[in-house]
């Protein structure tokens, strides 16, 4: 089985803090990478897409390192509605996505 | 914009009782995909179809079969529930495997 590996945390933050995750692959011929956000008996919800370069969108900045095969979500001035369950998503091409287990992030105030 | 719509949302199963749930997406999307949930095991693939009149086995396919009624319905059927099938059952679409995907609201399966 493809493995995504993420530290399932809880990571419990103050609001306003900065925190980050990571998440780890096994696949090298992995070529798309995304982070999503879960809510507590919710769907799963498309975040962002990583990409080779890195990103950003607003407080949020993905990045990828194809070397050491993790990828990374920095999220900065954390806010209480960012309290969620964040999945690490991976796959190679042509192959429906891997999902990591998740890394639970609980913001408090 | 109704996205990925399942059916039914909640359902409760005697051991040994068949159901199918039901999943449409308006979006065009030429791929569509059944994963279950479960806690402490994240989401895991029991079928998919990558365009229309294909399926393919995810990870955990057994007790389960699918069909891809048309490019906006895929459905997923359990012949004889078990137990073990307790779990939410999210549907999902995507243009194909390279783009996120658009799930739906899940179906929160318990079976007795």
């Amino acid at each position: 089985r493809k493995e995504v590996e993420q530290d399932p945390g809880p990571f419990n933050v103050p609001e306003g803090a900065t925190v980050a995750f990571n998440c780890t692959y096994s696949n090298s011929a992995s070529q798309s990478f995304f982070w999503y956000r879960q809510d507590c008996r919710k769907e799963p919800k498309l975040l962002m897409s990583v990409y080779s370069s890195g990103n950003e969108d607003g407080r949020f900045t993905a990045q990828l390192n194809r070397a050491s095969q993790y990828i990374s979500l920095l999220i900065r001035d954390s806010k209480l509605s960012d309290s969620a369950t964040y999945l690490c998503v991976v796959n190679e091409e042509n192959t429906p996505l891997v999902f990591g287990k998740g890394t639970r992030l609980s913001v408090i105030a | 914009n109704a996205g990925v719509t399942q059916t039914p949302k909640f359902q409760v199963l005697k051991t040994g009782q068949s159901m199918t749930l039901q999943c449409a997406q308006d979006m065009n999307h030429n791929s569509m995909y059944w994963y279950r949930q479960d806690p402490g095991m994240g989401l895991r693939l029991i079928y998919y179809s990558a365009s229309e009149g294909t399926t393919d086995k995810g990870e955990v396919p057994n007790g389960y079969n699918v069909s891809r009624l048309n490019k906006r319905e895929f459905s997923l059927r359990l012949e004889s529930a078990a137990p073990s099938q307790t779990s939410v059952y999210f549907c999902a679409s995507s243009a194909d495997y390279n783009y996120g995907y658009t799930f739906g609201s899940g179906t929160r399966l318990t079976v007795v």
